[in-house]
C-alpha cells in the first residue's frame, strides 16, 4: 500500500526555521494536506492544497510540494507550535488515502 | 458552524463488531461536494485513514482494512455510521470522524478533513 514517510522528529530553537518533509511517490501527481495535532487534542488543518493557509493560521506556517516531496515550514518558530505534525495525501488512484507517520516539533 | 461528534462503545471484545457513530450539524449529507470520513490513531502512534462517504454515497476505503469496514450514512438523522468487524487489540485507539467539502476540486476524491471531531476512545480487550 501506498506510503508518505516523515521524519520522527525536529528540534528547533524559538525563532529559528523548521522544515517537516514528506515523501511519496504520488505527490508530483497529488495534493498535500497538513495537520497539527497537540498533546490530547484533535488534528487541526494547517495547510490545505500544497500551500494554502485556512483562515486563523498564522503565516509563519506555509506549505511548499516539489517533485516527491512536500514541505511544511515554520518561520519564527514558537513555543507554541510544538506538537505532532502529520501530512496526508493519496495514491496515484487518488482513492487511497494515507497519513504520513507524523513528526514531533520539539522547541528547544 | 460545521462540529461533529463521534459516539459508540468504550470497550470491544476481540472478535466483536465496532460501530460508531458520528452525528454532525452545520451541513447536509445530501449537499454536493460533501463528505465524512473516519481516521484513528493508536495510542501514541500515527493518524489512519479508513475510509469516507460523499453525498452521492461513494465509498472508499482503506486498501488494508476494506474487507472489515462499511461506512452508511442517515441524512435524515445527520448521521455516519461506521462498522468494523472482527476487531482485535491492534483497533484500539481513538476515533475520528471529519468533515470534507471537496467541491473545490475533483469531486468525490481527496480534499482535507476540516473540523474533525474530538474523538472517541476504543479498547479492544477481554
Amino acid at each position: 500500500s501506498y506510503e508518505l514517510t516523515q521524519p520522527p522528529s525536529v528540534s528547533v530553537s524559538p525563532g529559528q526555521t523548521a522544515r517537516i518533509t514528506c515523501s511519496g511517490d504520488a505527490l508530483p501527481r497529488q495534493y498535500a494536506y497538513w495537520y497539527q495535532q497537540k498533546a490530547g487534542q484533535a488534528p487541526l488543518l494547517v495547510i490545505y492544497k500544497d500551500n494554502k493557509r485556512p483562515s486563523g493560521i498564522p503565516e509563519r506556517l506555509s506549505g511548499s510540494n516539489s517533485g516527491t516531496t512536500a514541505t511544511l515550514t515554520i518561520s519564527g518558530v514558537q513555543a507554541e507550535d510544538e506538537g505532532d505534525y502529520f501530512c496526508h495525501s493519496a495514491d496515484l488512484s487518488g482513492r487511497d488515502e494515507v497519513f504520513g507517520g507524523g513528526t514531533r516539533l520539539i522547541v528547544l | 458552524q460545521i462540529t461533529l461528534r463521534e459516539s459508540g462503545p468504550t470497550l470491544v471484545k476481540p472478535t466483536q463488531t465496532l460501530t460508531l457513530t458520528c452525528s454532525f450539524s452545520g451541513f447536509s449529507l445530501m449537499t454536493s461536494g460533501v463528505g465524512v470520513g473516519w481516521i484513528r490513531q493508536p495510542p501514541g502512534k500515527a493518524l489512519e485513514w479508513l475510509g469516507v462517504i460523499f453525498w452521492n454515497d461513494d465509498k472508499r476505503y482503506s486498501t488494508s482494512l476494506k474487507n472489515r469496514l462499511t461506512i452508511t450514512k442517515d441524512t435524515s438523522k445527520n448521521r455516519v455510521v461506521l462498522k468494523m468487524t472482527n476487531v482485535g487489540p491492534a483497533d484500539t485507539g481513538t476515533y475520528y470522524c471529519a468533515y470534507r467539502d471537496c467541491t473545490n476540486g475533483f469531486c468525490p476524491g481527496l480534499s482535507w478533513f476540516d473540523p474533525w471531531g474530538q474523538g472517541t476512545l476504543v479498547t479492544v480487550s477481554s
